[in-house]
């Protein structure tokens, strides 16, 4: 069965600072695979996956094959910048999403 | 346009008793998904409703069960309660079938006592 691997269930940075939040996957064949977002008192929402190949608010995943991973990135942290970031993996066509069980970004000013 | 609407917000129960909780999507999504999220667990899928049908069952005992209507208004019961359904559960809408950009509602909080 996939599955979604996200090793940090916390990471502080400071404003400014670069951010990478981890996942890995384990799924043999060709996955789909998805950041959603969850800032405070709002509801979790895509922010992009990783077919589109397009940075949101300024972040940025490549998806890497022999790593199986999908880390997600962004240069500068922003305050605004501090939720709950969740990677989903779907084998792709008829498979429900799995997510990770989330990394909380703290971004300190 | 109005966004994926659950209701109650927040329910308290006790052990034994039986829940229904209800989700709106949004205009015109035909896809409903549940999942049910704990601190320990995280996000995990219940189940997947498209034009009226199952298409998708997670990993869960069958005293957790749902529906769609024809107007693609979902219920999901759970019956024969016990703590351990203590959790977030929220309700997801999409397009069309096994469309990826789903749009989440904020969820119904479930105490069982």
């Amino acid at each position: 069965a996939q599955r979604v691997t996200q090793p940090e269930k916390l990471l502080s940075v400071f404003k400014g600072a670069p951010v990478e939040l981890k996942c890995n996957y384990s799924y043999s064949g060709s996955p789909e695979l998805f950041w959603y977002v969850q800032y405070s008192r709002q509801r979790l929402q895509l922010l992009l996956r990783h077919i589109s190949r397009e940075s949101i608010k300024g972040f940025t995943a490549d998806l890497n094959k022999g790593e199986t991973s999908f880390h997600l990135k962004k240069p500068f942290a922003q305050e605004e910048d501090s939720a709950m970031y969740y990677c989903a993996l779907s084998r792709s066509g008829n498979t429900p999403l799995v997510f990770g069980k989330g990394t909380r970004l703290s971004v300190i000013a | 346009k109005a966004g994926v609407t659950q209701t109650p917000r927040y329910l308290i129960k006790t052990r034994g008793q039986q829940v229904t909780l209800s989700c709106s999507p949004i205009s015109g999504h035909r896809s409903v998904s549940w999942y049910q999220q704990t601190p320990g667990q995280g996000l995990q899928f219940l189940f997947e409703y498209f034009s009226e049908t199952q298409r998708n069952k997670g990993n869960f005992p069958g005293r957790f069960s749902g529906r769609q209507f024809s107007n693609s208004r979902s219920e999901m019961n759970v019956s024969t309660l016990e703590l351990g359904d203590s959790a977030l559960y929220l309700c997801a809408s999409s397009k069309g079938q096994y469309s990826y950009e789903q749009y989440f509602g904020p969820g119904t909080r479930l105490t069982v006592t």
